[in-house]
């Protein structure tokens, strides 16, 4: 199996802040690399996909680059609903599998 | 509204039977893939398997073929994930999810929409 590696596992953040989010794979992937939100006793949501398309309805604050193992999420001007947890997720290879997530909450 | 709708919450013992749903609306279920996730605090979210309603074609994890059965009634727009035999640590957050593929330079396989959740609990 593919295994995915996020860090940090948990970081603090201001409302106004940039904060960026990494993944790394176990072998390369591509660009098949997804970010999903989520919020706690909710359902994961879907951010971006193939690595740094914006799923349709997520803001512009959202944005991600990478390709092969190392993948970046990056969030500009946090607002007060962008504190949860974020996972990624490779689709190269099944099983598909995530990373173990990172939470952001607030500084 | 596109929505996937779950059933409710379970205690069950160890050894006990169990089959859960997920109910679609807004979109043509026969024609889509429906995953199932576990969430877990100690293993996170792990894709078990995706089904395609239109033919009953699987593909399961290795990590849970074997034990857990997925299936789907077109009739009623619903999957299910089914235990014959429930153990200790099948306790968790099971998600279903429907898996879409978008066309780009690659073909990218993304979980869009997703159902409220159903938390199994599993206790002698």
């Amino acid at each position: 199996d593919i295994q995915v590696t996020q860090s940090p596992s948990s970081l603090s953040a201001s409302v106004g802040d940039r904060v960026t989010i990494t993944c790394r794979t176990s072998q390369t992937i591509g660009r098949l690399l997804n970010w999903y939100q989520q919020k706690p006793g909710q359902a994961p949501n879907l951010l971006i996909y193939g690595a740094s398309l914006l799923q349709t309805g997520v803001s512009s604050r959202f944005s991600a680059s990478g390709s092969g193992t190392t993948f970046t999420l990056t969030i500009t001007s946090l607002q007060p609903d962008d504190f949860a947890t974020y996972f990624c997720q490779q689709s190269h290879l099944s099983p598909w599998t995530f990373g173990l997530g990172t939470r952001l909450d607030l500084k | 509204e596109v929505r996937l709708v779950q059933s409710g919450a379970e205690l069950k013992k160890p050894g006990e039977s169990l089959r859960i749903s997920c109910k679609s609306s807004g979109f043509t279920f026969s024609r889509s893939w429906i995953a199932w996730v576990r969430q877990t605090p100690g293993k996170g979210l792990e894709w078990m398997g995706t089904i395609d309603p239109g033919d009953a074609s699987t593909s399961q994890s290795p990590s849970f073929q074997g034990h857990v059965t997925f299936s789907a009634d077109k009739s009623l727009d619903t999957a299910f994930l089914q235990w014959d035999t429930l153990r200790a640590s099948d306790a968790g957050i099971y998600y279903c999810a429907r898996l879409t593929h978008y066309f780009g330079s690659e073909t990218y396989y993304v979980f869009d929409l997703w159902g409220q959740g159903t938390a199994v609990a599993v206790s002698p």
